[in-house]
């Protein structure tokens, strides 16, 4: 069975400042993890994915991840937090078929 | 492309009344599927299907049944609605790439 831990339901951080959320998983098989972000009132949209090639991905927004199966995480970062950030961000590990467990979520608030 | 469409966007009902929640997608996706999305609980798998004529249980499928009759949509009902049923929820599909697409979502309250 799969499942998600996102460390963390709300983080807040300044405008210019790091950026990182937390997301630990547990997987019965090699993972595929993905970062989704909800802006409010939104559906969820895909910032990256790893699909066990590359343990650094990169994604939109310039934000990336990175795999590291010893510590069985897939911590989401972005160097500088600009106020457009502001969302909230869900992990997920897909399971067996095309099903996805998500993480309880990590909303992301962004100060001036 | 519209991706995947999601109708009503809102929707008030009476506890016991039934609905049906409309999901189509146009990208020729085999895997569908359906969550519920409440406060501090992420997204919960209702039910999904991968391919026509193919549903099955996710983890919270009291009180919802789907059919996939096309690859193209996939409704959600409600037979009889409770308020617990109160939440937001979300059609998603996939294809080859595995990465699920989401439509905007139906905002459903309960009274």
């Amino acid at each position: 069975a799969q499942s998600v831990t996102q460390l963390g339901s709300h983080v807040s951080v300044s405008e210019g400042a790091l950026v990182l959320l937390r997301c630990n998983y547990s997987s019965s098989v090699p993972p595929y993890l993905f970062w989704y972000v909800q802006y409010p009132n939104q559906g969820l949209q895909l910032l990256l994915k790893y699909t066990s090639a590359a343990t650094l991905v990169k994604g939109i927004n310039g934000f990336e991840a990175e795999f590291k199966k010893s510590e069985t995480s897939f911590h989401l970062t972005k160097p500088s937090a600009h106020m457009s950030d502001a969302a909230e961000y869900f992990c997920a590990v897909r399971g067996g078929g095309n099903k996805l467990t998500f993480g309880t979520g990590t909303q992301l608030k962004v100060e001036l | 492309n519209a991706g995947v469409t999601q109708t009503p966007k809102f929707q008030v009902l009476k506890t016991g009344q039934s609905m049906t929640l409309q999901c189509a997608q146009d990208m020729n996706h085999e895997y569908m599927s359906w969550y519920r999305q409440d406060p501090g609980m992420g997204l919960r798998l209702i039910h999904y299907s991968v391919g026509a004529g193919i549903t099955d249980q996710g983890e919270v499928p009291n009180g919802y049944n789907v059919s996939r009759s096309t690859t193209e949509d996939f409704p959600l009902r409600l037979l009889s609605a409770a308020p617990s049923q109160t939440s937001v929820y979300f059609c998603a599909s996939s294809g080859p790439t595995y990465e699920q697409y989401f439509g905007p979502g139906t905002r459903l309250t309960v009274t």
